[in-house]
């Protein structure tokens, strides 16, 4: 069964800096992977998504990721983080053909 | 584009009693899933329903859980004789029949069972 799991349940970073969130995946087949963000009391939303067409994909908001199949990542990055960036993160795959399988969550804080 | 739509926002009930929460996904969406989310963790699957047939539940949904899709539009979750512990948040998502497709979330349910 294909599961990913996020390294690092909080990060903190100052504005400006690099934002860095680990997730690695577990599949038998070709994953198809996804980050989403979410704000507080908020649904989620869609930042990016992996679907085998290219290894490194970018997302709304400047965040990109990239597929990694020799490591099984797919961690997500932004260049210049910014307070906005602060929510909680999710990686996700997909299984059975459509059911999303979540990570446990990464929370950004962004200090000014 | 209105998104999908989940009502009520917020839930306050007491324990034992039954609540029901809506979803209204996007209008040409097949797939509706719910999904249950505690604080600090990721979304938990609970059930799958293309058009209005429920195609998959998940072990999490218990015999006090029940959810319907009449006619393949909007979806019910309904928490029959509620216990603390089923205090979440409830998200509600759709998507189109394609395989492999994200799914779009709508704001979700706060159930707090006091």
């Amino acid at each position: 069964a294909q599961s990913v799991t996020q390294l690092g349940s909080h990060v903190s970073v100052s504005e400006g800096a690099l934002v860095l969130l680990r997730c690695n995946y577990s599949s038998s087949v070709p994953p198809y992977l996804f980050w989403y963000v979410q704000y507080p009391n908020q649904g989620l939303q869609l930042l990016l998504k992996y679907t085998s067409a290219a290894t490194l994909v970018k997302g709304i908001n400047g965040f990109e990721a990239e597929f990694k199949k020799s490591e099984t990542s797919f961690h997500l990055t932004k260049p210049s983080a910014h307070m906005s960036d602060a929510a909680e993160y999710f990686c996700a795959v997909i299984t059975n053909d459509y059911k999303l399988s979540f990570g446990a969550g990464t929370t950004v804080t962004v200090r000014a | 584009d209105t998104g999908v739509s989940q009502n009520p926002r917020h839930k306050i009930t007491k324990r034992g009693q039954n609540v029901t929460f809506r979803c209204d996904p996007i209008s040409e969406h097949n797939r509706l899933y719910w999904y249950r989310q505690t604080l600090g963790q990721g979304p938990e699957f609970l059930t799958y329903f293309q058009n209005e047939a429920q195609l998959e539940k998940s072990r999490l949904l218990s015999d006090r859980f029940s959810a319907e899709r009449p006619k393949g539009s909007f979806s019910t979750l309904e928490i029959q004789r509620t216990e603390q512990g089923d205090s979440a948040m409830y998200l509600c998502a759709s998507s189109p029949l394609a395989v492999y497709t994200e799914a779009f979330f709508g704001q979700g349910t706060r159930l707090t069972v006091v």
